[in-house]
């Protein structure tokens, strides 16, 4: 059984950094094809795709967003964090990770919960 | 980026009548390996988004079968054959043939 959960802190300032955790089970992402992404959803918005990395460090950005976001992985602890810089109020929305694999679904097929960040002073 | 457009951004429905919500791509998502990786999502209230469909037309697992993908090339297609009350929500069509992946706008399904 496949299953995430993200964390992280549900307020940071504006110009902070935020760095959130994804963590998983029920996978390896040290197994050929796996990937982990995360997604945003502004409140009563569309999902926007920001990060994914793959089980070979593989890492992929969103070009807009490319420049403030880092991701990167811990397979021994099941973990895949995104740090995000220079947080503004319009960044504030619920954070998704999401697994994935490669030619198989071909899209993210099992979700966490999501977790909201509030970006305000 | 490709751009995904879905129509109609809301759909009430009566119950047990059929659903039908349309994606359409910037460019075609067929990939080089033959395979077109176009979804559909469906998020209900207050919850994370789950997989329905993925590869135009194969339901993924736990998925009723009143939900059915269809289309080719930039046009795609998710039908609900029967809408029952748990299908309100909002749907989304997104694509992983390409870099950076995208999302449609969304269609909210609503009981009239």
């Amino acid at each position: 059984q496949i299953t995430l959960k993200e964390s992280g802190p549900t307020l940071v300032k504006p110009t902070q950094t935020l760095t959130l955790t994804c963590t998983f089970s029920g996978f390896s992402l040290s197994t050929s094809g796996v990937g982990v992404g995360w997604i945003r959803q502004p409140p009563g918005k569309a999902l926007e795709w920001l990060a994914l990395i793959y089980w070979d460090d593989d890492k992929r950005y969103s070009p807009s967003l490319k420049s403030r976001l880092t991701i990167t992985k811990d397979t021994s602890k099941n973990q895949v964090v995104l740090t995000m810089t220079n947080m503004d109020p319009v960044d504030t929305a619920t954070y998704y990770c999401a697994h994935k694999v490669v030619g198989l679904t071909g899209s993210f097929d099992y979700w966490g919960q999501g977790t909201l960040v509030t970006v305000s002073s | 980026d490709i751009v995904m457009t879905q129509t109609p951004l809301s759909s009430p429905v009566t119950l047990g009548q059929p659903a039908s919500i349309s994606c359409r791509s910037s460019q075609s998502l067929v990939h080089s390996d033959g395979n077109t990786y176009l979804s559909w999502l469906q998020q209900r209230p207050g919850q994370p988004p789950r997989l329905l469909i993925y590869k135009i037309s194969n339901r993924f697992s736990g998925v009723p079968d009143r939900f059915s993908g269809s289309g080719a090339g930039t046009d795609f297609t998710l039908k609900i054959s029967r809408v029952e009350a748990e299908d309100v929500g909002v749907y989304y069509c997104t694509q992983a043939t390409q870099f950076p992946l995208t999302f449609g706008g969304g269609t909210k399904v609503e009981i009239k």
